[in-house]
């Protein structure tokens, strides 16, 4: 089945600086990759989506890149901000296939004021 | 965030007894997951449900049980067979399983006295 690795498990920046977080899968034939950011105490949302047809997106201050050749996407957070800090979630699914999204174990990011 | 409530938001249980969280959505949904989380653990899938009457084992399903009688509801059971219940749990639904996006609920924390 799929495995969906994430690194690194924790990330400390300063304000203003980028963020990068990284994920490698090991099915390729996953075509849906979705990152969600869980606050503390709060529940993950979905903040991008990335699928296999395209290598990046962009959505204000994040963006969302795909390597399928290599088998891993990334996470870009440029001028962080405080309201930054949360926990980071990568996940993969196979349309067509089980139709589980297998997610990566998270990444806590804290932005330093 | 709305439309999909978990409760109670805090369970606590003695060993050896069966306890069942509660799941309701009202975005109909067709496709509806249990999660668990553990730090340092992602979001682990316990059962998932594409349609109504219709379940399936995820990553983690022993220990548990699930039921789909209403598109709206998906309770799960924690059974006495499970030897470490303790832990975060999360309710989420999508419109399909097809890579759309999850919603998840507030989520449960249950503590095994």
């Amino acid at each position: 089945g799929e495995n969906v690795e994430q690194h690194p498990s924790t990330l400390s920046v300063q304000e203003g600086d980028s963020a990068v977080i990284k994920c490698t899968y090991s099915d390729s034939a996953s075509n849906y990759f979705p990152w969600y950011k869980q606050e503390l105490g709060k529940r993950p949302q979905l903040i991008i989506d990335i699928r296999s047809n395209v290598g990046e997106k962009k959505d204000q201050r994040i963006a969302v890149t795909l390597n399928k050749t290599a088998k891993h996407f990334s996470l870009h957070i440029t001028e962080t901000q405080p309201e930054d800090s949360a926990v980071y979630f990568c996940a993969a699914l196979r349309q067509g296939g089980s139709e589980k999204l297998v997610f990566g174990k998270g990444m806590k990011l804290t932005v330093n004021p | 965030d709305g439309g999909i409530t978990q409760s109670p938001k805090y369970l606590f249980r003695k060993e050896g007894q069966n306890v069942t969280l509660s799941c309701e959505q009202n975005l109909n949904h067709d496709a509806m997951y249990w999660y668990r989380q553990d730090p340092g653990q992602g979001l682990r899938l316990i059962y998932y449900s594409q349609i109504v009457n219709d379940f399936q084992k995820g990553d983690i399903a022993e220990g548990y049980s699930v039921s789909r009688e209403k598109k709206e509801s998906f309770p799960l059971t924690v059974t006495s067979a499970q030897k470490n219940p303790t832990a975060f749990y999360l309710c989420a639904s999508s419109l399909s399983g097809s890579g759309n996006e999850q919603f998840f609920g507030p989520g449960t924390r249950l503590t095994v006295l």
